[in-house]
């Protein structure tokens, strides 16, 4: 099937700096890929919906200017944590529509630690 | 927009007996329905998948089933094995743009 990557895996930040997060489809294009939150022992939440070449689309609730996602080319969308606070500590997930079926391939997230 | 629910949030089962999660819609037009495997720290994989037009769709010791006019579907995994044990996550929606359930916990005693 098709490969999803993400980096970092892990990620130990102090509060008030960004982190960026990367998400790559290896071996396909994504034009469209999406980024979840995941807090334990609960479920995927999404966040935003990344599209190559344009803005992204931001779920209720999530704020654009703290999450930023740029989706620059078809095989690479980052998300980028602005001014981390402890709050934001979490499990983030990316995933993306494989080339011929459409089912999503998810990265293999990315745990986010704000001191 | 769709809101699903997943129940129960965990089970437990003895090795070689059947699980099955239950989970509803509210979307009407949700027309894809995947269920997905977590393990512990690792990333959700598809399992199976049922779209609109299909009632029951089995692979091995896994299967699905649709009710659109109840708006439910259930996974149900037969002859359980420990290496079951995992969170499983209903969804629906879209092709691609899907809400997920909060996931069942699944332990299979062995």
């Amino acid at each position: 099937g098709a490969v999803v990557s993400q980096h970092p895996s892990r990620v130990i930040c102090k509060s008030g700096t960004s982190v960026k997060i990367e998400c790559r489809s290896l071996d396909f294009q994504a034009t469209t890929m999406f980024w979840y939150r995941q807090f334990p022992k609960q479920s995927l939440m999404l966040m935003a919906t990344s599209n190559e070449g344009s803005k992204a689309t931001y779920e209720q609730g999530v704020e654009k200017d703290k999450f930023l996602i740029n989706h620059a080319s078809l095989t690479l969308s980052t998300l980028t944590v602005t001014s981390a606070h402890p709050e934001d500590s979490s499990f983030y997930i990316c995933s993306a529509s494989g080339p011929t079926t459409g089912e999503l391939f998810f990265g293999e997230g990315s745990r986010l630690t704000v001191l | 927009g769709e809101n699903v629910e997943q129940h129960p949030s965990t089970l437990s089962v003895q090795e070689g007996d059947s699980a099955v999660i239950k989970c509803t819609y509210s979307d009407s037009a949700s027309n894809y329905f995947p269920w997905y495997k977590q393990e512990l720290g690792k990333r959700p994989q598809l399992i199976i998948d049922i779209r609109s037009n299909v009632g029951e769709k089995k692979d091995q010791r896994i299967a699905v089933t649709l009710n659109k006019t109840a708006k439910h579907f259930s996974l149900h995994i037969t002859e359980t094995q420990p290496e079951d044990s995992a969170v499983y996550f209903c969804a629906s929606g879209g092709y691609q743009k899907v809400t997920f359930g909060i996931g069942t916990k699944l332990q299979v005693i062995p």
